[in-house]
Parts: structure tokens; C-alpha cells; sequence
């Protein structure tokens, strides 16, 4: 079973506040990660798939960066918003077994 | 498009029925995933399809759960007998990754199917 570790479990932050929040993973034979935006009633909705070492995306106030070497990506929210809140998962992909989740970081933004 | 499609959206049963879930991915899509998601465990694979075909099995918990690909737009996820510890939320998610690898792309999640056994 594969560890995959998120941090902060949740975040309470005033709008216009900037944010990040860390996915750690292992760092032996890594294939992907996903970051996914969750929120409350709905279902996951896919933010980032991140494959290089050095990666940056971005969508948005929303960005990811990857560091494959030391196994962790943060995920970074410019100037967050009442409707940035929700869950963001992070999942992990290795070559010795399939996507595996962290239990996500809750944002919660206040006007 | 419709997105992934799946049903029933609720589900509540007694103990020892059979439970049969369903999915439709996105047309074109060729990888299918089913999750559990729990408050205890958060979201896990149960299972993936790649082209129809079971690829990993290892999530699914035991021998009660079975899940079928017929086609490349329709899958089950079955439960047989249902226990009360299966209560959760099951997703079905697709993604268009292609033989080399199903989780390599981002997956599309339908709207869950919530379930509660009795």
C-alpha cells in the first residue's frame, strides 16, 4: 500500500488570501500525479496530471508545481475566492501499482 | 456530452440482497474506473478496465464484489451478498489514456452512487 500524504487535512483562509497545500508521495518509480478539485455534493473534477520532474501547470489562479526526486507537488491558490472551496485531492501513479489517493486538504474560503 | 452517467444515484437495500451498479463513461473513452469512497478510507480503487478488458483487481475487497465491461459503454459493479460495512459512495470515472496506461490521463468522474445497506 502506497503512501500518499496530504497537508494541511484543512484550511480555513480569508478571500483574497493566497494558499498552497502539499502532496507528499514516494519517490521510487513514479509514473503521475493528478490533483482534483472535490466539491461538496459533486464529484471529483480533474485540475492537473503532472508526468516530469519540474512541471509547472497552471489554470487560472490555480498552479502545481512537481518534484519527482524528493516525492512532493504543492498546489498554490492566487488570491482565493468563496467558490475555491472544496476538497483537493492529490493521487499518486507508480509503476508498481494504480492511482492512490490522499485524503485531500478542505479549503474553506470566507468572504 | 453527457459525462459519465451513473445509476442508481441512491441505493438503500437490507443486508444479504444484491446490489448491482451501473456505468456509462464518456463515449471514446477506453479506461474505466470504480472507487469506494468512505469517511474512514477516503477514495480507493476498487477496479480498472482498459479496451473492456480487467487490468487490476487488487483494490476490489473481497469475493463478494465482481465488476463486468460487456462494451465499451457499459459497466456493473456487483455486490453480492451486501453487508452493511459496503455502505459508501461508489464512483465510476473514465479517461481516454489509451493501451499504454490507464491512470496517465486526467479521469472524469460520474456523479457517485450512494449506498446504504441496512
Amino acid at each position: 500500500i502506497l503512501n500518499v500524504e496530504q497537508s494541511p487535512q484543512s484550511l480555513h483562509v480569508q478571500e483574497g488570501d493566497s494558499t498552497n497545500f502539499t502532496c507528499s508521495f514516494p519517490s521510487s518509480n513514479f509514473y503521475a500525479l493528478h490533483w482534483y478539485r472535490w466539491e461538496t455534493a459533486k464529484s471529483p473534477e480533474a485540475l492537473f496530471v503532472m508526468t516530469l520532474n519540474g512541471d509547472e501547470k497552471k489554470k487560472g489562479r490555480i498552479s502545481a508545481t512537481l518534484n519527482t526526486k524528493e516525492g512532493y507537488s504543492y498546489l498554490y491558490i492566487k488570491g482565493s475566492q468563496p467558490e475555491d472551496s472544496a476538497t483537493y485531492l492529490c493521487a499518486f501513479l507508480s509503476g508498481y501499482s494504480t492511482l492512490t489517493f490522499g485524503k485531500g486538504t478542505m479549503l474553506l474560503v470566507s468572504p | 456530452d453527457a459525462g459519465v452517467i451513473q445509476s442508481p444515484r441512491h441505493e438503500v437495500t437490507e443486508m444479504g440482497q444484491e446490489v448491482t451498479l451501473r456505468c456509462k463513461p464518456i463515449s471514446g473513452h477506453n479506461s474505466l474506473f470504480w472507487y469506494r469512497q468512505t469517511m474512514m478510507r477516503g477514495l480507493e480503487l476498487l477496479i480498472y478496465f482498459n479496451n473492456n478488458v480487467p487490468i487490476d483487481d487488487s483494490g476490489m475487497p473481497e469475493d463478494r464484489f465482481s465488476a463486468k465491461m460487456p462494451n465499451a459503454s457499459f459497466s456493473t459493479l456487483k455486490i453480492q451478498p451486501s453487508e452493511p460495512r459496503d455502505s459508501a459512495v461508489y464512483f465510476c470515472a473514465s479517461s481516454s489514456a489509451g493501451s499504454s496506461g490507464g491512470a496517465l490521463l486526467e479521469q472524469y468522474f460520474g456523479p457517485g452512487t450512494r449506498l446504504t445497506v441496512t
